[in-house]
Order: C-alpha cells, then sequence, then structure tokens
C-alpha cells in the first residue's frame, strides 16, 4: 500500500531562517511520482514540483530546493531564507502516474515564519 | 497554464439541502477529474475518480448515493451532496489532468461547504 508520512505536523520560524519539511513515503511500485503542494490559508494546492522515482537530481528553484532520496524513500522540501508569505500548510504526496491517477497526501506540515 | 475552476467557492445551507459543486477545466480537455474532501487543519482524501462519459469510481467508505458525480463532458464534472447534513461540512477540491501527455493534476480552489 502507497502511504506519504510527515512526521512534523507544525513548524515555527523566524522569517530568514531555513527550514526543511520532511517526507518520507511507502510504496511497491518501481514507477512513482512525488509531489510537493503548498495551500495557503485561502485554502487553493499550489503545486510546487512533481519528481518522478527515476530522477534523484535535487532541484532548486529559487529559494526553494527538494533533496530526493530513494535509499530514505525520502522526499525532503527546503525553503531558503524564509518570508511571511511562505506560512501555509505544505503536502507531500506520492502517485502511480504522472497526472492521471490518484493522488496519496500527507497529512501536511504548518509551517509559521514569523516576523 | 492550465486552470480549474471550481463553482461556488463557499456555501452555506440547512440540513436537508441537495449541494452541487461545479468543476470546470477552463483552457484544457480534462477526461478524468477527481474530487478530494478535506476536513478542516486534515490531510486530502480522494473521494472518487470522475471518467468522461462513464460512472465514476468511488473509493471505500464513499457513499455513491450520498455524493453524485457527473463527467457530462471533457471540461465540466459535478459534484453533488445529496441531503446534506452538518456532517457533510467539509473543505471539497476537485482536480483535472489533461487528457493526454505527461501532465500532472492540476486542482480548482476548492468549495468550503457548510452545512446549518
Amino acid at each position: 500500500a502507497q502511504k506519504v508520512t510527515q512526521a512534523q505536523t507544525e513548524i515555527s520560524v523566524v522569517e530568514k531562517e531555513d527550514v526543511t519539511l520532511d517526507c518520507v513515503y511507502e510504496t511497491r511500485d518501481t514507477t512513482y511520482y512525488l509531489f510537493w503542494y503548498k495551500q495557503p490559508p485561502s485554502g487553493e494546492l499550489v503545486f510546487l514540483i512533481r519528481r518522478n522515482s527515476f530522477d534523484e537530481q535535487n532541484e532548486i528553484s529559487g529559494r526553494y530546493s527538494w533533496n530526493f532520496q530513494k535509499s530514505t524513500s525520502s522526499f525532503n522540501f527546503t525553503i531558503t531564507a524564509s518570508q511571511v508569505v511562505d506560512s501555509a500548510v505544505y503536502f507531500c504526496a506520492l502517485s502511480e502516474a504522472p497526472g492521471d491517477d490518484k493522488i496519496i497526501f500527507g497529512k501536511g506540515t504548518r509551517l509559521h515564519i514569523l516576523p | 497554464g492550465a486552470v480549474v475552476s471550481q463553482h461556488p467557492s463557499r456555501v452555506i445551507c440547512k440540513s436537508g439541502t441537495s449541494v452541487k459543486i461545479e468543476c470546470r477545466s477552463l483552457d484544457f480537455q480534462a477526461t478524468t477529474m477527481f474530487w478530494y474532501r478535506q476536513f478542516p487543519k486534515k490531510s486530502l482524501m480522494l473521494m472518487a475518480t470522475s471518467n468522461e462519459g462513464s460512472k465514476a469510481t468511488y473509493e471505500q467508505g464513499v457513499e455513491k448515493d450520498k455524493f453524485l458525480i457527473n463527467h457530462a463532458s471533457l471540461t465540466l464534472s459535478t459534484l453533488t451532496v445529496t441531503s446534506a447534513h452538518p456532517e457533510d461540512s467539509s473543505f471539497y477540491i476537485c482536480s483535472a489532468v489533461l487528457t493526454s501527455g505527461n501532465q500532472p493534476q492540476h486542482f480548482g480552489d476548492g468549495t468550503r461547504l457548510s452545512i446549518l
């Protein structure tokens, strides 16, 4: 069975600090896709990244970076120099397909960036 | 980029009312749409997969007679919460995926349903 675990329920950091959100997943599939979504207080889901199981390269996008390690089944997300606008709930998710299959979401990590 | 529109964004109604929520893909055709439910401060749980022109596939534990899904065209899926009760109050969010290609799901902005 597929499962996504985000052990950190809630994190608070002071603005400009770096913060890492942890994600551990379980799947028996050899091909799978991992995602991160941001859900601000307004409720919409904002797509951040999708990574397939064959691509273990780390990725950086501005202040965001992702560390995918198959050996530990982890797909961690780091925000560098955090800003108040980064405050949101962040979901890590897993799917068997790039898009046309159900997505299994973790329980989310609520991130508070304090001014 | 691809846009998914969900309407209404917020509904408040009395117990016993049926409520319809629309999910539209605005600039692409979506053979498949998904309906998720999110309780306050909880994760998103898939309710059903909606395929254009066929019956929806419901996840275990989701009452298909309670949550009616219709996917009549490649750009529109509707979720009707029939005879809604306070326990149906939740945040409902849909997603759609492009008919062909390798695209990720695009999510609507969600509908906050409150049953009094």
